[in-house]
């Protein structure tokens, strides 16, 4: 079956512009994440999303990072004004959260870059 | 501050080698303790993972030892190939499986012929 996929795979925008990256998390998943991982760095939390439930948003790094997840589904993670910092892979993962299964599956991320 | 330190930040081995990775946290409320492979331009995989209520598991040529009471954990690739080359990530977290994961920084490991 299909993975966990995003969109676009590389994206450059200039530093003030705002973006959107977008996660397909495999069908019937119920828990999202989003990830941030930098140059020389470990993967850094982001969001959270568990079905209904309000999304944990502790990893967030300031306000001009949100996400949504429309439909239980698919998710966008939306940086506003960005900034060189901002530069970094964003990987998605999602989680079906049932039975003994909890691994949390990786999309192959996308790629943003600041000028 | 980094919650799970990792080391080394790289490592090379030769073929049929025991690659050692090497992981310390801090968060004693931590319980679930991954190891996952990355290659470039993927995502993370699930190589394999420990609860603390035991002390070593393992999974083919991949084995993780846990030590509780020094809060350290280690990865340990038993005849290495090459096709292991890779970067490998520790993480942990405090709410089981069903939680966010806190990552080491990574280790590059490369197994030369």
């Amino acid at each position: 079956g299909a993975g966990v996929s995003q969109s676009p795979s590389n994206k450059v925008t200039e530093k003030g512009k705002d973006v959107e990256l977008r996660c397909d998390p495999i069908s019937g998943h119920t828990a999202l994440y989003w990830y941030r991982q930098s140059l020389g760095q470990g993967l850094e939390f982001l969001i959270y999303f568990q079905g209904n439930s309000a999304p944990d948003k502790s990893g967030l790094p300031s306000d001009r990072f949100s996400a949504e997840r429309t439909g239980g589904s698919v998710s966008t993670l939306t940086i506003q004004r960005t900034q060189q910092e901002d530069s970094a892979v964003y990987l998605c993962a999602s989680s079906s959260q049932t039975g003994s299964s909890y691994e949390q599956y990786f999309g192959p991320g996308t790629r943003l870059t600041v000028t | 501050q980094q919650q799970v330190k990792q080391s080394p930040q790289s490592l090379i081995v030769q073929k049929g080698g025991i690659s050692i990775i090497n992981c310390a946290y801090e968060n004693t409320a931590f319980d679930y303790f991954p190891w996952y492979q990355q290659f470039p331009g993927k995502g993370p995989a699930l190589l394999i993972a420990i609860r603390p209520d035991v002390s070593e598991k393992k999974e083919g040529r991949f084995t993780i030892s846990f030590n509780k009471s020094a809060k350290q954990f280690s990865l340990h690739i038993m005849d290495s190939q090459p096709g292991d080359s890779a970067t490998y990530f520790c993480a942990a977290s405090d709410g089981g499986t069903a939680s966010k994961l806190t990552f080491g920084t990574g280790t590059r490991l490369q197994v030369t012929l």
